[in-house]
């Protein structure tokens, strides 16, 4: 059984960085085509892609908040660390992590095909 | 802003069928997942790829794809297909990835 569940903190003071960790089990990261990711929902709002980790440690961040984003692996412990620097209000949001399986050999067919069950941030002073 | 566009909202008569699409310049060389999230749950993955449904998504899911349009079609909704749905691609560079606005679905 494939499992994935972040940890972290509920609540951030604006300009403080943010830690999140998303422990997993039932896979490994170090199998080709096999990634984990991070997306964030704030209340009432759309999924937002932010990172993703690959197997490689091939590391792609969101354009818009890539300079706020620093994703880790460690297989050892079958764990992905999100870091997000300068937290703000606008950041308020329940944060997913998910992993990205490829479905094909050539990774043309791939999707988040299981997600942990969130954890919800609040940032206030 | 999102790069896959996709209508806020969509209703059908239980039984019927309805189709939400996803638009995007990146669909016409990726092919769209489809999520879909009930209120305070985790989204599930119900299509990938081409047309293809993971172990346990019933089979009146169903998606196909035309120039930069992606679309999910429940043939035969039912009450608890009420939710949102997303649609998840690769953005125009291809490096990136990008999930549409959603489409909140109401069976009548």
């Amino acid at each position: 059984q494939i499992t994935l569940k972040e940890s972290g903190p509920t609540l951030v003071k604006p300009t403080q960085t943010l830690t999140l960790s998303c422990t997993f089990s039932g896979f490994s990261l170090r199998t080709r085509g096999v990634g984990v990711g991070w997306i964030r929902q704030p209340p009432g709002k759309a999924l937002e892609w932010l990172a993703l980790i690959y197997w490689d440690d091939d590391k792609r961040y969101s354009p818009s908040l890539r300079s706020r984003l620093t994703i880790t692996k460690d297989t050892s412990k079958n764990q992905v660390v999100l870091t997000m620097t300068n937290m703000g209000p606008v950041d308020r949001a329940t944060y997913y992590c998910a992993r990205l399986y490829y479905f094909d050999s050539g990774g043309h067919s791939r999707a988040f095909d299981i997600w942990g069950q969130g954890t919800m941030l609040t940032v206030s002073s | 802003s999102s790069e896959l566009t996709q209508d806020p909202a969509v209703s059908v008569a239980s039984g019927q069928t309805v189709r939400i699409t996803c638009q995007g310049d990146s669909l016409r060389n990726y092919y769209a997942n489809w999520y879909q999230q009930k209120p305070g749950q985790a989204p599930v993955l119900v299509i990938y790829g081409k047309n293809n449904r993971p172990s346990g998504i019933p089979d009146r899911f169903s998606a196909s794809s035309s120039g930069n349009t992606a679309s999910l079609t429940i043939t035969g909704a039912q009450a608890e297909d009420e939710a949102d749905y997303y649609c998840h691609s690769r953005d125009s560079s291809a490096s990136h990835l990008v999930f549409g606005g959603g489409t909140r679905l109401t069976v009548l």
